[in-house]
């Protein structure tokens, strides 16, 4: 099962920035925060990870608080092409190779 | 780069049918996944190789479910007989061995009648 929650879906006006949290309060130590998205008729796609500190990178920045239990992903100007469902993931740093448990996500709907 | 491929797209069958999902992943990319997405649901892991060896198949429904990956490059995922319940995209993703990131294909999307 899935060690995260998610609001089930957002709305976020076009050119504002879109703020998806995400819960994991029971997150171990060794365990990482990624974000995926799957827009409409598409597979999922990587946007981001991070174990403790602050990431950023040309699509999003991600925010976690210092005691890990929860995260905030930032979509900084969003666009109607952001539409879609995103996937907050705890997943464990093994082989780095450890397959992904998907809940049901945040559908974020960005409107003109 | 290419990314992963899948075939079909779309494939409707009737109940008690077979049927078979082909997945390319990324050149040199040595794990890959095949996760079964069912509507309103995020996707569920079925099986995992690493070259041509299964990694996790835990939740594979072995009585009906079967997958391959010959000499480590392609891989096919075969049901048979095809339930109601088995209606879902099965998207396929590759990975490299200490990669962070999966690549997901577009998914084939299966309709049992």
């Amino acid at each position: 099962d899935a060690k995260t929650t998610q609001p089930p879906s957002m709305d976020c006006a076009e050119g504002r920035a879109a703020n998806l949290p995400c819960n994991h309060s029971t997150i171990s130590g060794n365990e990482y925060v990624y974000w995926y998205r799957q827009i409409h008729s598409q597979g999922p796609q990587y946007i981001i990870h991070g174990l403790k500190n602050n990431e950023t990178n040309e699509m999003a920045s991600l925010i976690i608080t210092e005691d890990r239990k929860s995260s905030t992903l930032i979509l900084p100007h969003a666009t109607l092409r952001d539409t879609a469902v995103y996937y907050c993931i705890v997943r464990p740093w093994i082989s780095g190779n450890t397959p992904l448990v998907f809940g049901k996500g945040t559908r974020l709907s960005v409107i003109a | 780069e290419a990314g992963v491929a899948q075939s079909p797209r779309y494939k409707i069958i009737e109940k008690r049918q077979s049927v078979a999902f082909w997945c390319n992943p990324i050149s040199g990319h040595a794990t890959l996944y095949w996760y079964q997405q069912i509507l309103g649901q995020g996707p569920k892991l079925l099986i995992q190789f690493q070259n041509n060896g299964v990694v996790d198949d835990s939740q594979l429904p072995k009585d009906r479910f079967s997958a391959e990956r010959l000499k480590g490059v392609d891989s096919t995922l075969k049901i048979q007989p095809a339930k109601l319940e088995d209606s879902a995209v099965y998207l396929c993703a590759s990975s490299l061995v200490t990669g962070n990131e999966q690549f997901f294909g577009p998914g084939t999307r299966l309709t049992v009648l």
